[in-house]
């Protein structure tokens, strides 16, 4: 069965430092990965998705993320927090095979602290 | 090009009351996902149309429906509602049927939904 597993319900990082939100994935065949975020009563904004190709994929706002396959890991990454990324930050996964339903992580909650 | 607009943005009701849900897609996407967000749960998904079809389905109870129209705009119905539906309702839609699983869900602002 598909899963995604987001580890930290929280992460605090200082402004200007640099940001890692963690996430791992189980899916039979070759995975499609996509990260979004989600901002107080709003609906999910797309950061970007990893189809094929480089591992390290970059996204908006200056996100970028590395696929990893032997550690199935889609860490989502950022060289300079800024506050205005606090946030929820969600991972999602969709198999390559069966029925191509999203599958999302539990959601991490992001704080950028000034 | 317009985002994905969800209808009405808050709502309130009673157990046991049925209530509907709209959804209108990105122009010229044909494909459109609900799901249902709430704290304990996470994001949980409930249903994809395409071409007026459920494609895909999540594991919610009968009396979470819904339906898709010529012009890919969805609607949901919750019928007798419990305490437990309350909950952000979120409309994805996305330009393809999930068949190459690569395409992208862009999201409504969702609807909120709270039973009394």
């Amino acid at each position: 069965a598909q899963s995604v597993a987001q580890p930290e319900d929280q992460v605090n990082v200082a402004e200007g430092n640099p940001l890692t939100v963690k996430c791992t994935y189980s899916v039979s065949g070759n995975p499609y990965l996509f990260w979004y975020v989600q901002y107080p009563n709003r609906g999910l904004q797309f950061l970007l998705k990893y189809i094929t190709g480089d591992n390290l994929v970059k996204g908006s706002y200056g996100f970028e993320a590395e696929f990893n396959k032997s550690q199935t890991s889609f860490h989502l990454k950022k060289p300079s927090a800024l506050v205005s990324d606090s946030a929820l930050y969600f991972c999602a996964v969709r198999s390559t095979s069966g029925t191509y339903k999203y599958i999302f992580g539990t959601g991490t909650r992001l704080k950028v602290l000034a | 090009k317009a985002g994905v607009t969800q209808t009405p943005r808050y709502l309130i009701k009673t157990r046991g009351q049925q209530v509907t849900l709209s959804c209108s897609p990105i122009s010229g996407h044909r494909s459109v996902s609900w799901y249902q967000q709430t704290p304990g749960q996470g994001l949980q998904f409930l249903f994809e149309y395409f071409s007026e079809t459920q494609r895909n389905k999540g594991n919610f109870p009968g009396r979470f429906s819904g339906r898709q129209f010529s012009n890919s705009r969805s609607e949901m119905n919750v019928s007798t509602l419990e305490l437990g539906d309350s909950a952000l309702y979120l409309c994805a839609s996305s330009p393809e049927s999930g068949a190459s699983g690569r395409e992208t869900q862009y999201f409504g602002p969702g609807t909120r939904l709270l039973v009394l």
